[in-house]
């Protein structure tokens, strides 16, 4: 099972954009990259999820270098309503829904 | 609204009493999965079923049990309840085909437990 290790926690301020890197030495070749966001009190909500290179959706990138050792969680242009916890997964089928501590994001005014 | 629906949200209940929540999955996924979360702690998992059978067994104890029936709703008991057990539960769905990727699940919003 692919062991995460991300920061405990990050702090930025509206209108910034922000990079959260998650680590992954051991990641098997079919494992997916995928990242949730989890607000007090309320279930995670997926962001967006990859395999290799660049993914982007309409809220965030997700960039995965070539050996697919580490991820980044790219937020552009964050805002208060950002300020939750980013969940870094690594796997496939069964083992894909391992959470690990997070990462929590405040976002200053 | 993630089309998973959890009941009840609160319960408050005593030591040692035994208790059941309930998880209806979103149409169509036919995996469900169950995770505890304790006070600022992050999500434990406690078991997955995909179509009425058992696939998956994390940290769940002894005096918990889980179910799927055959209309896919899923049922997490606990008994013998301790006050360490007060937290929210979570179930989660998803499309899960063979042993490809999650690609992604959807989660209620949580059966918050006290036991007191």
């Amino acid at each position: 099972l692919a062991k995460t290790t991300q920061p405990i926690s990050m702090d930025s301020y509206e209108g910034q954009e922000v990079n959260i890197t998650c680590s992954h030495n051991n990641i098997a070749t079919n494992d997916y990259i995928t990242w949730y966001q989890q607000f007090p009190s309320q279930g995670p909500r997926f962001i967006i999820q990859g395999y290799k290179t660049k993914v982007t959706n309409e809220v965030a990138s997700l960039f995965i270098p070539a050996d697919r050792k580490s991820s980044t969680l790219s937020l552009p242009r964050v805002s208060l309503s950002d300020t939750a916890v980013y969940y870094c997964l690594v796997g496939a089928g069964r083992r894909a829904l391992t959470f690990g501590s997070g990462t929590r994001l405040q976002v200053q005014p | 609204d993630s089309g998973v629906t959890q009941t009840p949200k609160h319960l408050i209940t005593a030591t040692g009493q035994r208790v059941t929540l309930r998880c209806s999955p979103r149409s169509g996924d036919l995996s469900v999965y169950w995770y505890q979360q304790s006070l600022d702690q992050g999500l434990q998992f406690l078991i997955q079923y995909y179509n009425g059978e058992e696939r998956a067994k994390g940290n769940i104890l002894e005096r918990f049990s889980a179910q799927q029936f055959p209309d896919l709703h899923s049922e997490l008991n606990l008994s013998s309840l301790e006050l360490g057990d007060s937290a929210l539960y979570f179930c989660a769905s998803s499309v899960v085909v063979g042993g490809q990727a999650v690609t992604e699940a959807f989660f209620g919003q949580g059966t918050r437990l006290t036991v007191v």
